[in-house]
């Protein structure tokens, strides 16, 4: 079956540096790729995805970078704000004849520094 | 614009108790899960439903139950807590394959 990683699992940046987030999946029918944040006491929210047939995805101060040759996709974070401090958690999705299958990674700890 | 409703929010039960954690979705979604979240770790899947009267095991599904007797409610149940089931539960829902998972706010739960 699907297997996702993900690193690191907790990162630390100063406010309007850069954080990166990668991911890496198994299985090569993975076909979108979502990225949630979820913030202190709440349940995770969507803020990018992509889909197999992108390499890449912007919005705003948010990216995605998926590369399949590699099974790997990132998510980019610049002019970090406080505020972006959250867990992240990356996942892969595919359809088969039963249904939609979806694996999530661990998460990753964010922490931006003022 | 209510989207995936978990209730309660918070709850303390004690040792062999059993409840009930309601989930509700008003988007018209086929598929519906139940996830639990313990501290500091990630999303582990307990049971999901792709329809209606559809329900089957995730990878985590001994001490729980649900059912889904309309397109819009997923309620899982838990007979006879114990300690291991302390954590955070959540629901969550999409439409069809690759779409977007939207998740409930969570469900705290103690067993003491």
């Amino acid at each position: 079956g699907e297997n996702v990683e993900q690193h690191p699992s907790t990162l630390s940046v100063q406010e309007g540096d850069s954080a990166v987030i990668k991911c890496t999946y198994s299985d090569s029918a993975s076909n979108y790729f979502p990225w949630y944040k979820q913030e202190l006491g709440k349940g995770p929210q969507l803020i990018i995805d992509i889909r197999s047939n992108v390499g890449e995805k912007k919005d705003q101060r948010i990216a995605v970078t998926l590369n399949k040759t590699a099974k790997h996709f990132s998510l980019h974070i610049t002019e970090t704000q406080p505020e972006d401090s959250a867990v992240y958690f990356c996942a892969a999705i595919w359809a088969d004849n039963y249904g939609q299958n979806f694996v999530f990674g661990p998460g990753t700890r964010l922490s931006v520094l003022p | 614009n209510a989207g995936v409703t978990q209730t309660p929010k918070f709850r303390i039960l004690k040792i062999g108790q059993s409840m009930t954690l309601q989930c509700t979705q008003d988007m018209n979604h086929n598929y519906m899960y139940w996830y639990r979240q313990d501290p500091g770790m990630g999303l582990k899947l307990i049971y999901y439903s792709v329809g209606a009267g559809i329900t089957d095991k995730g990878e985590v599904p001994n001490g729980y139950n649900v059912s889904r007797s309309t397109t819009e409610d997923f309620p899982l149940r838990l007979e006879l807590a114990a300690p291991s089931q302390t954590s955070v539960y959540f629901c969550a829902s999409t439409v069809v394959s690759g779409n977007t998972i939207y998740f409930g706010e969570g469900s705290w739960l103690t067993v003491v």
